[in-house]
This record gives structure tokens, sequence and C-alpha cells, in this order.
């Protein structure tokens, strides 16, 4: 079965600058897909980016970006120029392709965006 | 706004009852997935439909039914409930299989 593990339950930064989650995952499947979530106070679950694990070039969508590398299965993000909005709580999922499409979560990464 | 809209937002109920939840998918989706989110087992898995069938199951208990209409909202049915049932339940729809999932605002669950 397939796992996602979230290593930092916290995380903190300051308005304006860089931040990076991490995320490592755990398949013997070659196609996959990779997500993160934002969910904040509100509890709505927010897509932030996708990664469809075939292509090499890493997603980005304006502020957030992520790093993919497949031979480390490792899949983290990056919010440039954090706002206050961006406080929330981030998950990583996994989502076998050809199997079922299931999102697999990790426990989430709290980011606090400080003034 | 996703698009997704579940009923009711919040639902307070007792042990031993019986409750449903409701989902309306995004127009044009035909896939519907169940989440639970609880703070001991986080966000889980619970089964998905497509298109009025059956098409995967997760970590649903037997107590634990739904079904997706012909106008292709699903109803999700929690019996016999317990204190651990308490959780945010979410639904979620996609317009084809493997594209990305679209989250409903939840239905926070309170079993007293």
């Amino acid at each position: 079965a397939q796992t996602v593990t979230q290593s930092q339950p916290e995380m903190s930064v300051q308005e304006a600058e860089t931040v990076t989650l991490s995320c490592t995952y755990d398949t013997s499947e070659n196609n996959y897909y990779l997500f993160w979530y934002k969910q904040p106070p509100s509890r709505q679950m927010i897509l932030v980016i996708r990664q469809e694990a075939y292509k090499q070039q890493n997603a980005t969508e304006n502020r957030f970006s992520v790093n993919f590398q497949k031979a480390a299965k490792s899949f983290s993000l990056k919010i440039s120029d954090s706002q206050l909005g961006d406080t929330a709580m981030y998950f990583c999922a996994f989502m076998d392709q050809g199997g079922s499409e299931k999102l697999v979560f990790g426990k989430g990464t709290k980011l606090t965006v400080n003034p | 706004d996703s698009g997704v809209t579940q009923t009711p937002k919040h639902l307070i109920t007792a042990t031993g009852q019986r409750v449903t939840l409701r989902c309306s998918p995004r127009s044009g989706d035909l896939s519907v997935y169940w989440y639970q989110q609880s703070l001991d087992q986080g966000l889980q898995f619970l089964i998905q439909y497509y298109n009025g069938e059956e098409r995967a199951k997760g970590n649903i208990l037997e107590r634990f039914s739904a079904q997706q209409f012909p106008d292709l909202h699903s109803e999700l049915n929690l019996s016999s409930l317990e204190l651990g049932d308490s959780a945010l339940y979410f639904c979620a729809s996609s317009v084809m299989p493997y594209n990305e999932q679209f989250f409903g605002p939840g239905t926070r669950l309170t079993v007293l």
C-alpha cells in the first residue's frame, strides 16, 4: 500500500519570504499523480498544484512550485513571496494511475505566515 | 468555491442514531468520492462512485453506506453512530478518472 509522509508537523515563515514543505512517498508503481492541497482555517480543501510522475518538468502555479524527485520519491512544495493568506494546513497526496483513484494523504504540515 | 456542495454543514446527534450526508458534484463531474477527516486518523478515503456505480471502497465501516443517484448527487449514510464517528466528512468530485478532485466544504458531524 502507498504511504505519504510529511515530516514537518509545523512550520513558520515571515511574510514575503520563501518556504519549502517536504513530502516523501512510498510506492512500487511507476505511473502516478502527486498533489498538494491547502486547508485554511475555514476547513475547505483547496487544490494547490498537481504533478504527473511521467513528466520530468516540475509543476508551477504562480507563487507555488514543486521539486519532484522521482528516484528519491520526494515531492516538496515551495511557496515564494509568502502571504498571510497562505497560513493553512498543507497536505501532500498520492494517486496511483491505473489503480484506485483514491487520494492517499500525508498527515499535513501546519504553515503559519507571520507579518 | 469549488462548485461541490454538501449539506448540512453541521450535524449534532446522539450515539446510536442514523444520519444522511448529501453531496452534489460539480456540473459535469461523474465521479464522487467520500473522505473522512479526524484528528487521530487524518484524511481517509471511504468510497467512490462513478456514474451511479460503486467503483472503489476504502476504509469504510459496515455501518456506513453510500449511493449515487441518477442526477449524480450522492448520499453517505452513517448508522449506529459512535463517539468515534465524530469527524469532518468531505465529498469530492472529478470530471473523469485520474483527474484532480475538487472538494466540497465538508459536513462536520458531532456524535454526543
